[in-house]
């Protein structure tokens, strides 16, 4: 089974909308991170929190983490067009040090 | 800024054969990997190197070998493709291993017919 997995495997919103993204892991961990990856392209990083961070933010996006029902979320607000691609979270597990990614949420935002 | 280049972007091969997926960075960064990723589905870990020599094997190791020849260069071999395999192998960099953010390359993405 996975240590990390996203909550929906397809999204999908109008231009201006808002939207939430929700991961859940199986592990204590010492950092989670949300990555985009658009179409072609290699993911990128969007936000890092760390365990004993609640919240984080990163202009539109805004990241939670709650590690008593270990789960985090990130939300999009006045989403565009540019926003449309897949979401993964990404957990640091305290006992491997290594990355896990989740298989993803498909976010498509229409005009 | 840096830039993760992969060679090739596409690589088409035959059953059986072995192949080699290169990948520079110019970050300076300590930490390399390759992940594969099939379709619809996340990353998964192949192998990483913590430094210039180090190999380190992950989840999805067996049926690649790696080389970290140069700091600024880590190659991902297959050692005997498989028939009908599809999937796009990705290589990122970090400063450090833990807790650091990942900057990935565009991928390679490899068919075997």
């Amino acid at each position: 089974s996975q240590l990390a997995e996203e909550n929906s495997w397809a999204l999908s919103v109008h231009e201006g909308e808002s939207v939430t993204v929700n991961c859940s892991y199986k592990t204590s961990i010492t950092a989670l991170q949300w990555y985009r990856q658009k179409s072609g392209k290699g993911p990128a990083q969007l936000i890092l929190i760390r365990s004993n961070e609640r919240e984080k933010r990163n202009g539109r996006l805004r990241a939670t983490l709650d590690t008593s029902s270990q789960s985090s979320s990130l939300s999009i607000t006045a989403t565009r067009c540019e926003d449309t691609a897949v979401y993964f979270c990404a957990t640091d597990s305290t006992n491997t040090g290594k990355l896990t990614f989740g298989d993803g949420t498909v976010l498509t935002v229409k005009p | 800024g840096g830039i993760i280049t992969q060679t090739p972007k596409f690589l088409i091969g035959q059953e059986g054969q072995k192949l080699t997926l290169k990948c520079q960075q110019n970050f300076n960064h300590d930490t390399m990997y390759w992940y594969r990723q099939d379709s619809g589905k996340g990353l998964r870990l192949i192998y990483y190197s913590i430094t210039e020599n180090d190999l380190q094997k992950g989840d999805l190791s067996e049926g690649y070998d790696a080389s970290r020849e140069k700091k600024s260069s880590f190659s991902l071999t297959v050692t005997s493709a498989q028939k009908n395999e599809m999937a796009v192998f990705l290589c990122a960099s970090s400063i450090a291993q833990d807790e650091d953010t990942q900057y990935f390359g565009p991928g390679t993405r490899l068919l075997v017919l």
